[in-house]
């Protein structure tokens, strides 16, 4: 299957600091990715649907302003996740696939925000 | 919401066979079914994707009923490193139902020695 890596798979940060979260397709090329979040013991929540050169679509209750996507590349897509607070701790996850194929997830990223 | 309902929980030992059901009572005509397997901390692992009758790959088979409202996946002779959480998406490939990145609560399977 398709390999997609995201970077980096942790990370510790100070309240009101900005984090940026890395997602690659590494064997192909995706024309959507796409980010969820995770909390323990819960499903996955769709955030957002990105596509190549456009912007991201949200899902309903989730801020763009503070969730910032982008999607440069059809290889790279990032989630920054802006004046972080601790509520936003979670277990963050990318996606990516190709038209008419199954998505592929990556191996996440922990955020613990102090 | 999400377009799948399935058991919560599901109990089994080392080396017996396994069977998930999901329903999908309103699966449309262009929507696959794709089951992924989570462990805790590591993002789902695609495990078998299939239409209609049986899928087998080198992991699972997969059984869908003619009527396609549900399927049933089958991890033969499960060991104790299969204890996960078991996710059953449907909707199509393209994305426009978006079905298929709806993710329902999930089955967790403990495997015991």
């Amino acid at each position: 299957g398709a390999v997609v890596s995201q970077h980096p798979s942790r990370v510790i940060c100070k309240s009101g600091t900005s984090v940026k979260i890395e997602c690659r397709s590494l064997d192909f090329q995706a024309t959507t990715m796409f980010w969820y979040r995770q909390f323990p013991k819960k499903s996955l929540m769709l955030m957002a649907t990105s596509n190549e050169g456009s912007k991201a679509t949200y899902e309903q209750g989730v801020e763009k302003d503070k969730f910032l996507i982008n999607h440069a590349s059809l290889t790279l897509s990032t989630l920054t996740v802006t004046s972080a607070h601790p509520e936003d701790s979670s277990f963050y996850i990318c996606s990516a696939g190709r038209e008419g194929e199954t998505q592929y997830f990556g191996p996440g990223t922990r955020l613990l925000v102090l | 919401l999400a377009k799948t309902t399935q058991p919560i929980s599901m109990d089994s030992y080392e080396g017996q066979e396994v069977n998930i059901t999901c329903s999908h009572n309103n699966i449309a005509t262009n929507d696959y079914i794709t089951w992924y397997q989570q462990f805790p901390s590591q993002g789902p692992r695609f495990i078998i994707q299939g239409y209609k009758t049986k899928v087998t790959n080198e992991v699972a088979s997969l059984f869908i009923p003619a009527d396609r409202k549900s399927s049933t996946l089958s991890l033969p002779r499960v060991s104790l490193s299969d204890t996960a959480v078991y996710y059953c998406l449907v909707g199509d490939n393209y994305g426009g139902s978006q079905g298929n990145l709806i993710f329902g609560k999930g089955t967790k399977l403990s495997v015991k020695p």
